[in-house]
């Protein structure tokens, strides 16, 4: 079983639509929580930053972390056709010297 | 400039030829990192680099080796290429902290 659970997808939804990605784990030990969204032909990029369990807002983009369920969501509001990429949740651990477990990274597709 | 830089961006090798993958970062980010990306399987680590002595082995470090020839560059190497390395090669950068990390727009390998 690997460390961090991601859906692949794809994940197709409308424009305007509310969008739900999530990953699982299975490490109690992980306190950083991230989103990164990677465009195709194109590096990830960091989207979203989270300490420990709680909600984060930013503009459009909701991450949330609940640590008790080991689960984290990145919700995206108004979801617009520049939104379609590829995302990634990573976490890490102060005691792995906070090196970064990825997800496999969910494909998400917005239709106009 | 970007931050992080990777050369080439593409490139084609025959089986059994030595390459060089090469990146260099702005970003003053002692440590750096090389991935692969194929479908489905998201980013796996191939080695690491905490500073400019400190080089690790990653979870896929089987027929691949790095030199870390300064704070900013960080080059991978293929010995002797075969098939099933061609993959989307990414390098990346952070700090000691919870920044996040920082990717370049990465090299597409591919081995005939």
């Amino acid at each position: 079983q690997k460390e961090v659970e991601q859906d692949p997808g794809p994940l197709s939804v409308p424009e305007g639509a509310i969008v739900s990605l999530n990953c699982t784990y299975s490490n109690s030990a992980f306190q950083y929580f991230m989103w990164y969204r990677q465009y195709s032909r194109k590096g990830p990029e960091l989207l979203m930053y989270t300490y420990s369990s709680g909600n984060k807002e930013d503009g459009r983009f909701t991450a949330q972390v609940d640590k008790s369920s080991k689960y984290i969501s990145l919700f995206i509001r108004d979801s617009q056709p520049s939104d379609s990429a590829t995302y990634l949740c990573a976490m890490s651990a102060s005691d792995s010297n906070y090196q970064l477990i990825w997800g496999a990274g969910t494909k998400l597709i917005i239709k106009p | 400039d970007a931050d992080v830089t990777q050369t080439p961006r593409n490139r084609i090798t025959k089986t059994g030829k030595r390459i060089m993958l090469e990146c260099s970062q702005t970003k003053g980010h002692d440590r750096m990192y090389w991935y692969r990306q194929d479908p489905g399987l998201g980013l796996r680590l191939i080695y690491y680099s905490f500073d400019v002595k400190d080089i690790n082995k990653g979870e896929i470090s089987d027929g691949y080796s790095v030199s870390r020839q300064a704070q900013a560059k960080f080059s991978l190497s293929l010995e002797s290429a075969i098939p099933n390395q061609t993959a989307l090669y990414f390098c990346a950068t952070s700090d000691p902290g919870q920044s996040g990390y920082t990717f370049g727009s990465g090299t597409r390998l591919t081995v005939v």
